[in-house]
């Protein structure tokens, strides 16, 4: 069975510093991963996917992150937060060999950005 | 592009009615899923289709709970008789199907509220 853990229910960070969120996978075999922002009153919305490749995967609104297979980690970075970054941010996995596009979301990060 | 379109966005009810909740996918999108988010479980998969057929159910909680996609431009969660644990908010996705990495498209959302 796939799963996805997010460590952090919530992450503080000042506006124009770092901003990272963690995530942690587990599959049976080679995963794709994927992470989506949720604003409030709103569905989830693509960032950004790892299928193959540089493990490095730039995504929406200077989001990247970066797949260690390794360390079973797909953690979500932007080099300078902005305000409007405040949102819930979700991790996802799915198999690679699996039918379908049926994706297993972490619980969900919580970024609040404070100017 | 309109996007996934959910209705209503908003449904009160009374406990033991029976609500329909209302999605049309994207356009040429073959997969459609239906998600329930709760601040308790987090995102939980409910249900998904491909091509119109059922794959996995798995996630449906109990026998109350039935969906439906008569056609690949609708589909339907219903819940008979709604309980007040069943106040959430149930979202619909769709994406290309079979093995694609296509992102899934979410709706806005139907927020319900048994009471």
């Amino acid at each position: 069975a796939q799963s996805v853990a997010q460590p952090e229910d919530q992450v503080n960070v000042a506006e124009g510093n770092p901003l990272t969120v963690k995530c942690t996978y587990s599959v049976s075999g080679n995963p794709y991963l994927f992470w989506y922002v949720q604003y409030p009153n709103r569905g989830l919305q693509f960032l950004l996917k790892y299928i193959t490749g540089d493990n490095l995967v730039k995504g929406s609104y200077g989001f990247e992150a970066e797949f260690n297979k390794s360390q079973t980690s797909f953690h979500l970075k932007k080099p300078s937060a902005l305000v409007s970054d405040s949102a819930l941010y979700f991790c996802a996995v799915r198999e690679h060999e699996a039918a379908g596009n049926k994706l297993t979301f972490g619980g969900g990060t919580r970024v609040l950005v404070k100017p | 592009d309109a996007g996934v379109i959910q209705s209503p966005r908003h449904e009160v009810t009374e406990m033991g009615q029976e609500v329909t909740l209302r999605c049309k996918p994207i356009s040429g999108h073959n997969s459609l899923f239906w998600y329930r988010q709760t601040m308790m479980r987090g995102l939980e998969l409910l249900i998904y289709f491909n091509n119109n057929v059922p794959i996995d159910d798995s996630g449906m909680p109990e026998d109350r709970f039935s969906a439906k996609m008569p056609n690949a431009s609708f589909s339907t969660l219903k819940i008979q008789p709604s309980e007040p644990r069943d106040s959430a908010v149930y979202f619909c996705a769709s994406s290309l199907g079979g093995r694609t990495n296509s992102p899934l498209h979410f709706g806005n959302g139907t927020r319900l509220t048994v009471t």
